[in-house]
Parts: C-alpha cells; sequence; structure tokens
C-alpha cells in the first residue's frame, strides 16, 4: 500500500539556520505529494504541494522538489524563523479528483514537530 | 484558504455513552467530507470518506456501526462515536473538499472516555 515516511522529530534549530525535514514515499500509482503545517491549535495547513516528478513546490521560503527517482521529497528552508514552529507533515495523494486534479485520499507520514529558539 | 470548523474542540465523557462531533465548512459548499484519526506522536489516520447526500466509505478496519457518518448538507458533516470506550480516546480531525478539491482541514476534536 502506500506510505509516507518523515524523519523523526523532534528537531531544534536556532533562528536563522537552515532547515531540512526528510521525506519518503512508496506508492502504488503516481501520487502528488504535499507539505502540511499545523500550528499549535489551529488546523493543518497546505504549505506546498507537487504534482509530477521534478516540479518545485514552494511557499513562505519553505520548498521541495518531488524527486521520483529516490521517491522522495524533502522540506527545506534556508533562514528558520521562531514563527515556523509548528508540526510538518509529509503527504501523497494517489487518487484524482473531479476535474482532473490530482486531490484524492491523503496519506500523510508521521509528522515532525519543529521548534525554532530565537 | 477556506475555513472548517469542529465543534465541540474537547470532549470528555462516560464509557457507553455517545458523542456527537460536527464539522462545517464556513465559506464553501464542501461535496467531500474526510474524517480522520490521530493518536499522539502519530499520523493522520484516514477513517471515512463522505459525500454529501450518500454513504460513507470507510477505510479498511473502521468499524461503520461504532463511528456513525452523516454528511446531509454541503456544509456539515457529523461524526458519532457510539458506544464509546477508553480506546476510542483520540484526536479527531475532519476535512472538506469542494469544487478546488483541495482539502480543509478543521482544527480537531479532543475526545477523552473516561
Amino acid at each position: 500500500g502506500d506510505s509516507v515516511t518523515q524523519m523523526e522529530g523532534p528537531v531544534t534549530l536556532s533562528e536563522e539556520a537552515f532547515l531540512t525535514i526528510n521525506c519518503t514515499y512508496t506508492a502504488t500509482g503516481y501520487p502528488s505529494l504535499f507539505w502540511y503545517v499545523q500550528y499549535p491549535g489551529e488546523g493543518l495547513q497546505l504549505l506546498l504541494k507537487a504534482t509530477k516528478a521534478d516540479d518545485k513546490g514552494s511557499n513562505k521560503g519553505f520548498e521541495a522538489t518531488y524527486r521520483k527517482e529516490t521517491t522522495s521529497f524533502h522540506l527545506e528552508k534556508g533562514s528558520v524563523q521562531v514563527s515556523d514552529s509548528a508540526v510538518y507533515f509529509c503527504a501523497l495523494s494517489v487518487g484524482r479528483g473531479a476535474g482532473g486534479t490530482s486531490y484524492g485520499k491523503l496519506t500523510f507520514g508521521q509528522g515532525t514537530i519543529l521548534t525554532v529558539h530565537p | 484558504g477556506a475555513v472548517v470548523s469542529q465543534h465541540p474542540s474537547w470532549v470528555i465523557c462516560k464509557s457507553g455513552t455517545s458523542v456527537k462531533i460536527e464539522c462545517r465548512s464556513l465559506d464553501f459548499q464542501a461535496t467531500t467530507m474526510f474524517w480522520y484519526r490521530q493518536f499522539p506522536k502519530q499520523s493522520l489516520m484516514l477513517m471515512a470518506t463522505s459525500n454529501e447526500g450518500s454513504k460513507a466509505t470507510y477505510e479498511q478496519g473502521v468499524e461503520k456501526d461504532k463511528f456513525l457518518i452523516n454528511h446531509a448538507s454541503l456544509t456539515l458533516s457529523t461524526l458519532t462515536v457510539t458506544s464509546a470506550h477508553p480506546e476510542d480516546s483520540s484526536f479527531y480531525i475532519c476535512s472538506a473538499s469542494g469544487n478546488y478539491n483541495e482539502q480543509f482541514f478543521g482544527p480537531g476534536t479532543r475526545l477523552t472516555v473516561l
């Protein structure tokens, strides 16, 4: 079946440090890949996505590149801020939504807690 | 982005009672709603998918008679945990998907069964 594996946390960094959160996947089909972020007390929010190989998703300084050859979608940010402290989830979707989009059932990784200190 | 709310945000109940959790899309029509369960320090596990006006589709291993899902309108879905027991204690999260198909998530409901 489909699965997503994230690096175990928690991850603790100082402000302005470089961030990498590893994510690898296995999928029976050709998945779309996502990173979601969950801030304390809030619901999950889509951070970025990529729908085909070599696509790079980016948002708020975060980036992730869809690597089909290594089945990976690692999240990176060059300089983290205290406000980036949250839980980050890698996810994939193989099903297809209406209108040809790639939003079907989501399979999540276990989440990585990020804490950024001033 | 679109807003999804859940009510209540937390609930404590006695073993054997039933608990209803509401999920509402506040500013869009949700043709599909998803219910997830999240254990501490673990991933979100999809429980079921519901489309407005039809029966929910449950994931393997999820008891449909235990977790009753109703999606009676385009803005409301409910999850009822029937005859709850301590092992049902968990964090329940819903998401809603409309015309854009992206899933928008609610803030979750913490259920504690004593």
